[in-house]
């Protein structure tokens, strides 16, 4: 079965901090994606990365895709009270490609 | 990227009533759609896969007769909760893949039994 562990579960810096949040598996994927959650809505897509070692840059959050493909993280710089909320690393099932694995999410919380 | 609508946004309803939540891809026409369900601070919990023109798959432990869901058409979903009781509330997400299997998802729709 394959899981996707993240870690921190939870965080909570105040603004301008750096952080990094971790997807971890053991079963090597097609590809990744990171999704944002706020309260109340739905998830929405941040990244895909597709190619091992693989680094996208969106303004100050910075994604990595490992070279075995088995691990991203996610890095936020400057953290600001905007970026709260709660992020999802995602990829696509063994079964099936279009169904998505999720990890646990990991909530974060920025002070101001 | 893609937008998905869903409807009702927010929804409450007595013990014992259904409750037909829409899910639609607003700009591209989605073979597959994914209805999802989410606990407070808790990742999504995937219900059932809907292919249009077919059954839905599923996931194990969800029960199909109380949780009905149609996909008639390559751009709607429903999915409705018949028979709700308290323990049925929650927040309902659907999503709809892209031909590059990413997947858009809707807004939500939170539901409150009484």
């Amino acid at each position: 079965t394959q899981l996707l562990e993240q870690s921190p579960q939870f965080l909570s810096i105040q603004e301008g901090e750096n952080l990094t949040v971790y997807c971890n598996s053991s079963s090597v994927f097609s590809s990744l994606q990171w999704y944002r959650q706020e309260p109340g809505e739905g998830p929405v897509l941040l990244v895909t990365v597709v190619t091992g070692g693989e680094v996208k840059k969106l303004k100050r959050l910075t994604f990595q895709f490992g070279d075995a493909r088995k691990d991203s993280s996610l890095h936020i710089t400057a953290a600001q009270p905007g970026d709260t909320g709660l992020y999802l690393c995602a990829a696509p099932a063994e079964t099936s490609g279009s169904r998505l694995t999720f990890g646990e999410g990991t909530q974060l919380t920025v002070n101001p | 990227g893609a937008v998905v609508s869903q409807h009702p946004s927010w929804v409450i309803c007595k013990s014992g009533t259904s409750v037909k939540i829409e899910c639609r891809s607003l700009d591209f026409q989605a073979t597959t759609m994914f209805w999802y369900r989410q606990f407070p601070k808790q990742s999504l919990m995937l219900m059932a896969t809907s292919n249009e023109g077919s059954k839905a798959t599923y996931e194990q432990g969800v029960e199909k007769d109380k949780f009905l869901i149609n996909h008639a058409s390559l751009t709607l979903s429903t999915l409705t909760v018949t028979s709700a009781h308290p323990e049925d509330s929650s927040f309902y997400i659907c999503s709809a893949s892209s031909f590059l299997n990413e997947q858009f998802f809707g807004p939500g729709t939170r539901l409150t039994v009484l």
